[in-house]
């Protein structure tokens, strides 16, 4: 099946931009959408389609796509950013279907 | 703007059959354009897609729990069910529903707030 590897933490200083890599094989011709998890709530959808970002969800996230490695980039992070981000895809080679990455825990110092 | 909301036992047998329910509202479940999802996510660890179910009844699941699962839909009630059989320690966990467009390469772009099964004697 496929897989998608994230690095387990990401840190970034409040204001700077955090840039969370999501590898997979050919992973840039999927389309690839990103969640925000915080503590004890349910998955927010972030941005969608490699780099839409849906109603309500601010500028300061945005996302790209290459090659082997998706991004998720937060600029001018805020505290209210910390949070767990999924990567996740539509395998639709395999049953396996709907794919989601390892995780990052982002950590504003 | 769709809202949906799990509902169940937190608490099962091992062996025994977990049984959740999705109350889906502001927005029909017969829409046609969306599958009705069900995720998982043990604590600490990160989400796992366990299958969906179209408004015509036809299902997907994950192969690794493939032999378990039955989801089912009830339009009359505007909600949708999991049953996951032989449970054991491993299936303790978070249980979302989640909303998903009819297009493989579409988003869960609408979550519950999450239900947790403890499987424990």
């Amino acid at each position: 099946s496929y897989v998608l590897t994230q690095p387990p933490s990401v840190s970034v200083a409040p204001g700077k931009t955090a840039r969370i890599p999501c590898g997979g094989n050919g992973i840039g011709s999927k389309s690839v959408h990103w969640y925000q998890q915080k503590p004890g709530q349910a998955p927010v959808l972030v941005i969608y389609s490699d780099n839409d970002r849906p109603s309500g969800i601010p500028e300061r996230f945005s996302g790209s796509n290459s090659g082997n490695t998706a991004t998720l980039a937060i600029s001018r992070v805020e505290a209210g950013d910390e949070a767990d981000y999924y990567c996740q895809v539509w395998d639709y080679s395999s049953d396996h279907l709907y794919v989601f990455g390892t995780g990052t825990t982002v950590t504003v110092l | 703007q769709v809202q949906l909301q799990e509902s169940g036992p937190g608490l099962v047998k091992p062996s025994q059959t977990l049984s959740l329910t999705c109350t889906v509202s502001g927005g029909s479940i017969s829409s046609g354009s969306y599958y009705w999802s069900w995720i998982r996510q043990p604590a600490g660890k990160g989400l796992e897609w366990i299958g969906r179910i179209y408004t015509s009844g036809s299902t997907n699941y994950s192969p690794s729990l493939k032999s378990r699962v039955t989801i089912s839909l009830d339009t009359s009630k505007n909600h949708f069910s999991l049953k996951l059989s032989s449970v054991t320690a491993a299936d303790t966990a978070m249980y979302y529903c989640a909303r998903v467009g009819q297009h493989g390469f579409n988003p869960f772009d609408s979550w519950g707030q999450g239900t947790l099964v403890t499987v424990s004697s």
